[in-house]
């Protein structure tokens, strides 16, 4: 059973306060991870494919880094805003069993 | 581009009943995976399809059950109906099997009273 764990589960920050999260995963046959996010009443949406250890990704305010060594990847809000609320998900595709396995998410509400 | 299209987006349906759910894949896309979300649960994997054939299965029941056409688009199919298979039905769509990212539907939100 691959285990991909993201904490914390759940964050309440106010506007304008940087935040960041985790997702950890297996560190052994690693192909990539993905971040998406997952805006209520809408569908979830990539964000970033991450692929080399070292990597880090940028969009906007939101950053992404990767460790592969160690199986853990950050994503950073800088800044965050009201419109940054959403789950974000973390998810690892697992080549051996050709299908990727999501995080639980971690839930952030940014309040005005 | 047209992105992912489920239908129905809503259903309800009684126990024992069975409801198949459909879901039309970015165009070019080979690869169409299901998944489950039950309140407090993260995305559960259902099954993979890719060129009409089942690639992978999670670990759910015989109930559940999917196809692929040529065209790609992906059904599936819940046999009798239980309480607890009230959920939300995510499908994706990618260029290939995993590794690539994913892009994924509206869903279709079962009730089953």
């Amino acid at each position: 059973i691959l285990n991909v764990e993201q904490s914390p589960q759940s964050l309440h920050v106010q506007e304008g306060d940087s935040t960041n999260f985790t997702c950890s995963f297996p560190s052994s046959n690693f192909y990539a991870l993905h971040w998406y996010r997952w805006e209520t009443a809408k569908s979830p949406e990539a964000l970033f494919v991450m692929t080399l250890n070292g990597d880090e990704k940028k969009k906007g305010r939101i950053s992404a880094t990767l460790n592969t060594k160690e199986g853990y990847s950050y994503l950073y809000i800088k800044g965050s805003q009201p419109e940054d609320s959403a789950t974000y998900l973390c998810a690892f595709p697992n080549t051996n069993a050709g299908k990727s396995t999501f995080g639980d998410g971690t839930t952030l509400t940014v309040k005005p | 581009k047209a992105g992912v299209t489920q239908t129905p987006r809503y259903l309800i349906k009684t126990r024992g009943q069975q409801v198949t759910l459909s879901c039309s894949p970015i165009s070019g896309h080979r690869s169409v995976s299901w998944y489950q979300q039950t309140p407090g649960q993260g995305l559960q994997f259902l099954f993979e399809y890719f060129s009409e054939t089942q690639r992978n299965k999670g670990n759910f029941p015989g109930r559940f059950s999917g196809r692929q056409f040529s065209n790609s688009r992906s059904e599936m199919n819940v046999s009798t109906l239980e309480l607890g298979d009230s959920a939300l039905y995510l499908c994706a769509s990618s260029l290939a099997l995993s590794g690539y990212e994913q892009y994924f539907g509206p869903g279709t939100r079962l009730t089953v009273t």
